[in-house]
């Protein structure tokens, strides 16, 4: 079955460690993206790629890093730097094909990763 | 920032009855999408309505779009327990391709 696998579902993190979240993709999408998500709130943009080995900051890119060295893969690690990193983790992607500067396609998700730091 | 606002935050209803959740947005968009998330999951897609169409209609679910107004409503008829989730709206985000922005989302529970 085609779809995102995030890993691990659950991570603790000791300050001052960076942590990294895997985000696989077998659905041959051409973008990816990672959010987070905070209790009671909405979705907010880490950082996105849109080609291999290229990716562009979202709205809340500081402590946090990703690669994007193969088409289904785009791991996010996230830094010592990052201060407050307890959150919920978020990857999607979907195809760019036929989206105009003002639409956008449909977006697939993992089921997330949680992280909290001790 | 072009995000989606939700209202309200909050909705609680018994089985059986309609629950209607409202998105505002402030800048022209070609299509909207809505998103539910069961607790502690991923989001799942709804539907999308683009700018040219005024209701769409899936299964239970019934979303209108009024660009004048820059607003979309989304309608879950006979909801069910099945039904409790967060569910979102989201934006497409204007200066890069394919980039969403999501709203603060609408807790519905839905009680039996």
């Amino acid at each position: 079955d085609g779809g995102i696998t995030q890993s691990p579902k659950y991570l603790f993190r000791k300050e001052g460690q960076n942590v990294t979240l895997s985000c696989e993709q077998n659905l041959n999408h051409d973008a990816m993206y990672w959010y987070r998500q905070d209790p009671g709130q909405g979705l907010r943009l880490i950082y996105y790629s849109q080609i291999v080995n290229d990716f562009q900051k979202g709205d809340i890119a500081e402590g946090y890093s990703v690669s994007r060295e193969k088409k289904e893969s785009f791991p996010l690690t996230v830094t010592s730097a990052q201060k407050n990193p307890t959150a919920f983790y978020l990857c999607a992607s979907t195809e760019l094909g036929g989206v105009s500067i003002s639409g956008a396609n449909v977006l697939t998700f993992g089921a997330g990763s949680r992280l909290t730091v001790l | 920032s072009q995000q989606g606002e939700e209202d309200p935050q909050a909705l609680s209803i018994q089985e059986g009855e309609n629950a209607t959740m409202n998105c505002s947005y402030k800048t022209s968009i070609n299509n909207l999408q809505w998103y539910r998330q069961n607790s502690g999951r991923g989001l799942v897609h709804l539907i999308l309505i683009r700018s040219n169409e005024r209701e769409k209609h899936s299964g239970r679910l019934r979303v209108t779009l009024d660009t004048s107004k820059k607003s979309s409503s989304l309608l879950i008829t006979a909801s069910r327990a099945a039904d409790t989730a967060s569910y979102f709206c989201a934006i497409p985000g204007g200066t890069s391709y394919g980039k969403l922005t999501f709203g603060q989302g609408t807790i519905l529970t839905v009680h039996p």
